[in-house]
């Protein structure tokens, strides 16, 4: 348990459906991140949302849509899906970036499969 | 800019064999290293840190020296165990830049007994 909880774990979407991925941390932590892990490839990170507010977006596609509420959660919307898009998507949070060590703690991931 | 590269995997060991898992990087500032596990079905875990040259990060009877001189932060541990199976990831943090976490693409471990 890391305190970082990640919903679901498991999701297959077609390409013309809309989901989102959720996740949620009880560390008190004030940055939260959305990274991307497929096979042989490096994490990719995708999103950073420092106090709310997205400080990072690596030229991520727009059909991947983050949404930070509050420091606490942090969403993933997802439309319009590509095949090449199936991974394990983790969620992570630190304290604030700029205050940051280095050390992130992570969710246990959601398993996606485009159709 | 700022890159990590660790060797290929995977890496297949008999148990209380030695490990070493090469990790060397690129950074413009000075940055903190980092290794990171992965378990089966579970999400990544620090494993040990540095924050500066010289200084050795060590856990669970694994250890990592920062050398700049050859910029590298391999991993070693004296005796490998079955439980130490999992997906081990270098990373850096270049605070001075305000990056978030760099990752190698991680080297799979399997010991056997």
């Amino acid at each position: 348990e890391t305190g970082v909880t990640q919903t679901p774990r498991h999701l297959v979407m077609g390409m013309t459906n809309k989901k989102s991925l959720k996740c949620e941390q009880h560390l008190g932590h004030n940055a939260m991140y959305w990274y991307k892990q497929s096979a042989k490839k490096p994490l990719e990170l995708m999103f950073v949302y420092n106090f709310k507010e997205q400080t990072e977006n690596n030229s991520v596609p727009s059909r991947f849509s983050p949404e930070c509420p509050n420091s606490s959660h942090l969403f993933l919307h997802l439309h319009t899906l590509q095949p090449e898009d199936s991974a394990l998507y983790l969620c992570a949070s630190s304290q604030a970036q700029n205050a940051n060590t280095g050390e992130l703690f992570f969710g246990e991931g959601s398993r996606l499969t485009v159709l | 800019g700022n890159s990590v590269t660790q060797m290929e995997g995977p890496v297949t060991l008999s148990e209380e064999a030695f490990l070493t898992i090469n990790c060397t990087y690129t950074a413009t500032g000075y940055p903190s290293l980092f290794w990171y596990v992965q378990y089966p079905g579970e999400g990544l875990q620090l494993l040990l840190k540095a924050t500066k040259a010289d200084d050795k990060g060590s856990n669970k009877g694994f250890e990592a020296t920062y050398r700049k001189e050859t910029t590298s932060f391999h991993l070693e541990k004296g005796s490998v165990q079955v439980s130490d199976s999992a997906v081990y990831f270098c990373a850096l943090s270049d605070r001075q830049a305000g990056t978030a976490l760099i990752f190698g693409k991680g080297t799979t471990l399997s010991v056997s007994s």
